[in-house]
């Protein structure tokens, strides 16, 4: 069974500084990659997405995604933190064409200090 | 388009009591998700629906729990009787291909 583990739980970061939240998946011979973002009593919103193609995915809202598959890797970054990017942010991963099941990591939450 | 849609949004109900929690999912996706988000166990998947049909309700976690889709537009998850350690926020979420869109969720408590 996949699993991915996102080693921090929370993260605070000072507002417009850069911020990496970062994702780690267990190997698979192919994987679809996925980052959503949770706001306050808010459903899950997907961020941005990797399927296949270029290991570099940008996403809504500035964030952007590296899949790295030798590190086994999909850290969420962004250059420049607002207060509106508060919130908890989700990894999750689907084994590959043909599968359903997303496993999602347990979630960090990122706070932008004004 | 107006997305997954969820009702009720809130529900507080009594122990022992039956609770029924609805989902519409987007017009032409052909699967639908029920999820529980708790802060003890995150995200888990209750149930999978692909063409209306249950394939993997795996993740339901007692017969207290139930889940139907009669038509393509509609499903509802039901637990019958409910207790404390229901409360969660049940993610009802909708695909046509790999990216599954959320609702706005249910927040469940039961008393």
């Amino acid at each position: 069974a996949q699993s991915v583990t996102q080693l921090d739980s929370q993260v605070p970061v000072f507002e417009e500084a850069p911020v990496e939240l970062r994702c780690n998946y267990s190997s698979s011979v192919s994987v679809y990659l996925f980052w959503y973002v949770q706001y306050p009593n808010q459903g899950l919103q997907l961020l941005l997405k990797y399927l296949s193609g270029s290991t570099l995915v940008k996403g809504i809202n500035g964030f952007e995604a590296e899949f790295n598959k030798s590190q086994t890797s999909f850290h969420l970054r962004k250059p420049s933190v607002h207060i509106s990017d508060t919130a908890e942010y989700f990894c999750a991963v689907i084994p590959g064409a043909g599968s359903y099941q997303l496993t999602f990591g347990k979630g960090t939450k990122l706070s932008v200090i004004p | 388009d107006a997305g997954v849609i969820q009702s009720p949004r809130h529900e507080v109900t009594e122990m022992g009591q039956e609770v029924t929690l609805r989902c519409k999912p987007i017009s032409g996706h052909n699967s639908l998700f029920w999820y529980r988000q708790t802060m003890m166990r995150g995200l888990e998947l209750l149930i999978y629906f692909n063409n209306n049909v249950p394939i993997d309700d795996s993740g339901m976690p007692e017969d207290r729990f139930s889940a139907k889709m009669p038509n393509a537009s509609f499903s509802t998850l039901k637990i019958q009787p409910s207790e404390p350690r229901d409360s969660a926020v049940y993610f009802c979420a909708s695909s046509f291909v790999n990216e599954q869109f959320f609702g706005p969720g249910t927040r469940l408590t039961v008393l």
